[in-house]
């Protein structure tokens, strides 16, 4: 079967750092995405891992470890408009994107 | 470079109709995901088509049908409406949807089935 999970929400501190953690399952494994989704706007894309290790895009870093089917998205100096929906996905087929449920994550002053 | 662009934006229907919503990709782009977003269920894979065929479908109904164009423009359709069908429908490219291309989201179509 196919699982990824993710908390469903977070609360930080504007200019904090904060962790959002990802865990799959699936039956193929071609990379994972991070996407941004605001409310009642479309997601957009954060980060893409394919081989383990981190990969760091200014204040959004992204690591992954396929042996431990574990990811995490850390974002650094937290502002306001940070406050948004994460969404996890794994590319398991060509085209087809397994997203987890999103994290929401509230970033308060 | 103009973006995904969905239409409509919303959409009101009865249960028993049909709906036809489409999706235009990025200049380039030849692969295009449909998405179905619900509170519940989170961001669910449709279908994925690249250069006019099927390439990968999820686990819904068959009532929920797609094609795609030789402009790489793709439509989905959705028959015999029901109200379990309300939900945000999002339409991805990417240029060839292999496996490392990120897909770009279009701002989706609100389905609304009362």
């Amino acid at each position: 079967g196919q699982n990824i999970d993710q908390p469903t929400e977070m609360t930080a501190t504007e200019g904090a750092i904060v962790q959002i953690n990802c865990t799959y399952q699936t039956s193929g494994f071609n990379g994972l995405f991070w996407y941004q989704q605001h409310a009642g706007e479309a997601p957009t894309f954060l980060s893409y891992n394919v081989l383990d290790g981190l990969e760091e895009k200014g204040r959004f870093s992204s690591f992954l470890s396929r042996s431990k089917g574990y990811s995490y998205l850390l974002l650094k100096e937290l502002q306001m408009k940070d406050s948004a929906s994460y969404l996890c996905a794994v590319n398991n087929q060509g085209g087809k994107l397994i997203f987890g449920q999103g994290t929401e994550l509230s970033v308060k002053p | 470079k103009a973006g995904v662009t969905q239409t409509p934006r919303y959409l009101i229907k009865t249960r028993g109709q049909q709906v036809t919503l489409s999706c235009s990709p990025i200049s380039g782009h030849r692969s295009v995901s449909w998405y179905q977003q619900t509170p519940g269920q989170g961001l669910q894979f449709l279908f994925e088509y690249f250069s006019e065929t099927q390439r990968n479908k999820g686990n819904f109904p068959g009532r929920f049908s797609g094609r795609q164009f030789s402009n790489s423009r793709s439509e989905m359709n959705v028959s015999t409406l029901e109200l379990g069908d309300s939900a945000l429908y999002l339409c991805a490219s990417s240029l060839s949807g292999g496996m490392s291309y990120e897909q770009y989201f279009g701002p989706g179509t609100r389905l609304t089935v009362t």
